[in-house]
């Protein structure tokens, strides 16, 4: 079975600071694709980053990174210069390139950005 | 581009009755939408999957009869929880794919029903 397990159900940062949130997957195929997404108070849905498994280089969107390690099945994501408005729940999502395209959400992540 | 909208966004309504949740896509078509449930401080629970003039396809445990989704078009889909109770209570959410990109979920704002 297909699973995403986020081990760190709360994290806290300063403001300015950096922070990272793992995640790390099981699947047995080998085409697929990885999401982190941001779950403010407004409790809307927002894609932060993704990640095709075929492509080796990291995805980056501005203060946004992830260090993707497919043999060990890890995607974590690196929030830098934290800002108050990072202050949300991440979701780290797997969907595999399949016909399902369900998306598999690991427990998610409390962050909270300190001023 | 691809933005989702959910109807009502809140709801509150009496034990036993039926209550209608919309998701539209605005401005794409959405040859499959998703029904997702979550409980406070948890993550999102996929309840069913839906394809355009099909019947939708429902995950292990959740009841059909109780959760009926309808895709009538590629910018509408319908959950309507009949005969709800308490227990019924959470927040719903849609989400949908493009004919392109076809991984990449769109998410709606989300519906919080309250049953008394």
């Amino acid at each position: 079975a297909q699973t995403v397990t986020q081990s760190q159900p709360e994290m806290s940062v300063q403001e300015a600071e950096t922070v990272t949130l793992s995640c790390t997957y099981d699947t047995s195929e080998s085409n697929y694709y990885l999401f982190w997404y941001k779950q403010p108070p407004s409790r809307q849905m927002i894609l932060v980053i993704r990640q095709e498994a075929y492509k080796q280089q990291n995805a980056t969107e501005n203060r946004f990174s992830v260090n993707f390690q497919k043999a060990a099945k890890s995607f974590s994501l690196k929030i830098s210069d934290s800002q108050l408005g990072d202050t949300a729940m991440y979701f780290c999502a797997f969907i595999d390139g399949g016909a399902t395209n369900k998306l598999i959400f690991g427990t998610g992540t409390l962050l909270a950005v300190q001023p | 581009g691809a933005v989702v909208s959910q109807h009502p966004s809140w709801v509150i309504c009496k034990s036993g009755t039926s209550v209608k949740i919309e998701c539209r896509s605005l401005d794409f078509q959405a040859t499959t939408m998703f029904w997702y449930r979550q409980f406070p401080k948890q993550s999102l629970m996929l309840m069913a999957t839906s394809n355009e003039g099909s019947k939708a396809t429902y995950e292990q445990g959740v009841e059909k009869d109780k959760f009926l989704i309808n895709h009538a078009s590629l910018t509408l889909s319908t959950l309507t929880v009949t005969s709800a109770h308490p227990e019924d209570s959470s927040f719903y959410i849609c989400s949908a794919t493009a004919r392109q990109g076809l991984y990449e979920q769109y998410f709606g704002p989300g519906t919080r029903l309250t049953v008394t």
